[in-house]
């Protein structure tokens, strides 16, 4: 069975610095994608990243950047230049590279705080 | 704007009183998901259709049911609420056809039972 783990319940930072979070995974699976969901306060989840485990250059999105390390099964999410919107929680989540349906399996979230 | 729509956004019901939980979608995707997500804790699939193709995850309990009469509707029914139900519950949709079969979320409604 495919477990997420993100080590980091809850994390809080200055307006305008970096912070990563972690999230370390589980599987037998050779190929897959791994992502980055933020779900804002009342507000619907949405993607933020998403990196193919067979690729070895990490995903970029703006100020959202991943480290994959594959062998460590080690994803985490460095957020440059936080922003108050960054605020929300955030989810790391794993699906296997299979034909159909997206099977997500997530990680228990972090709570990201972005103070003024 | 395409959307995957969820109503009620609150529900509140009775402990064993049937209540149905409603999403639509404009996005004409062919997967569509339930997840259950308790308060602080992840997603938790409940169930997928693809297309018509009801697919259950092993644990999910028979208290909850889905019906999805075409493609744009989907329903979870809950039979007999317990206490234990209260949570928010997600819709999400994919398309196979689409690039890493990325799923959109609905913002989700929120159940409590009394």
């Amino acid at each position: 069975a495919q477990t997420v783990t993100q080590s980091q319940p809850e994390m809080s930072v200055q307006e305008a610095e970096t912070v990563t979070l972690s999230c370390t995974y589980d599987t037998s699976e050779n190929n897959y994608y791994l992502f980055w969901y933020k779900q804002p306060p009342s507000r619907q989840m949405i993607l933020v990243i998403r990196q193919e485990a067979y690729k070895q250059q990490n995903a970029t999105e703006n100020r959202f950047s991943v480290n994959f390390q594959k062998a460590a099964k080690s994803f985490s999410l460095k957020i440059s230049d936080s922003q108050l919107g960054d605020t929300a929680m955030y989810f790391c989540a794993f699906t296997p590279l299979i034909q159909g349906a997206q099977k997500l399996v997530f990680g228990q979230g972090t709570r990201l705080t972005i103070n003024p | 704007d395409a959307m995957v729509i969820q109503n009620p956004r609150y529900q509140v019901t009775q402990f064993g009183k049937p209540v149905t939980l409603s999403c639509s979608q404009t996005l004409n995707h062919n997967v569509m998901y339930w997840y259950q997500q308790k308060s602080s804790q992840a997603p938790k699939l409940l169930f997928h259709y693809y297309d018509k193709d009801f697919n259950n995850e092993a644990d999910t309990p028979d208290n909850f049911q889905s019906r999805r009469p075409n493609t744009s509707f989907c329903f979870l029914d809950i039979r007999s609420p317990g206490l234990g139900d209260a949570a928010m519950y997600l819709c999400a949709t994919s398309s196979v056809s689409l690039p890493y079969n990325e799923q959109f979320f609905g913002p989700g409604t929120r159940l409590t039972v009394l």
